[in-house]
């Protein structure tokens, strides 16, 4: 069964600090592997998007890897702002399959303190 | 460009009332998406459309939801008759096409609450 799953289910930290989120996926075949930020009350924005080739992705403080092999990734959050604060949700595409079949994980509730 | 515009942002209702909710995409794309978030489920596909066409429905969860395209620029999603249990976020998405690649661009939702 395909299945995404992310941990932790929430985390909190201080402004300022570093803090690294995780997905692991059990969707075959791969074909790529999307982050998202959703704010409170809005919907999810694209933060990056990887293919199987690629195992690192940035886009400013964020930082995405991929190990297609153990099929995990994780999202790297530097020095960390309190507009951080906000869902994170890893999104599984499969090899093939149109935008209808995405898998999407339940998400990281980050919360960034002062 | 505005991004993809839902309506209204928030909708109280009670049950048994007909629910519209309406989207308009991105300009130029040519799927569209309608998803369901709740805390339970997290983020669920409805249906979506490409080139204004149904393409797959399979998500709607009865035949008391209903969904239109009736041009490139407009869509419903309809609920008749509404039950609590469809109380959620709907989002909207649209894309420049349906291929797995493409990127999703979500609309900010519309908060639906079915007393």
């Amino acid at each position: 069964k395909n299945q995404v799953e992310q941990s932790p289910q929430s985390l909190i930290i201080l402004e300022g600090k570093n803090c690294t989120l995780q997905c692991n996926y059990t969707v075959s075949p791969f074909s790529n592997l999307r982050w998202y930020k959703q704010d409170t009350g809005r919907g999810p924005v694209s933060l990056t998007i990887m293919t199987f080739s690629e195992n690192t992705k940035s886009n400013g403080r964020y930082t995405a890897t991929l190990d297609a092999d153990t099929k995990q990734s994780s999202l790297h959050i530097t020095a960390s702002q309190l507009s951080d604060s906000a869902s994170y949700i890893c999104v599984v595409s499969d090899r093939g399959s149109t935008l209808g079949r995405l898998y999407f994980g339940r998400g990281t509730q980050l919360t960034v303190w002062p | 460009d505005a991004g993809v515009i839902q309506s209204p942002r928030h909708e109280v209702t009670e049950m048994g009332q007909e629910v519209t909710l309406r989207c308009k995409p991105i300009s130029g794309h040519n799927s569209l998406f309608w998803y369901r978030q709740t805390m339970m489920r997290g983020l669920e596909l409805l249906i979506y459309f490409n080139n204004n066409v149904p393409i797959d429905d399979s998500g709607m969860p009865e035949d008391r939801f209903s969904a239109k395209m009736p041009n490139a620029s407009f869509s419903t999603l309809k609920i008749q008759p509404s039950e609590p249990r469809d109380s959620a976020v709907y989002f909207c998405a649209s894309s420049g096409g349906d291929r797995g690649n493409e990127k999703l661009f979500f609309g900010s939702g519309t908060q639906l609450s079915v007393l």
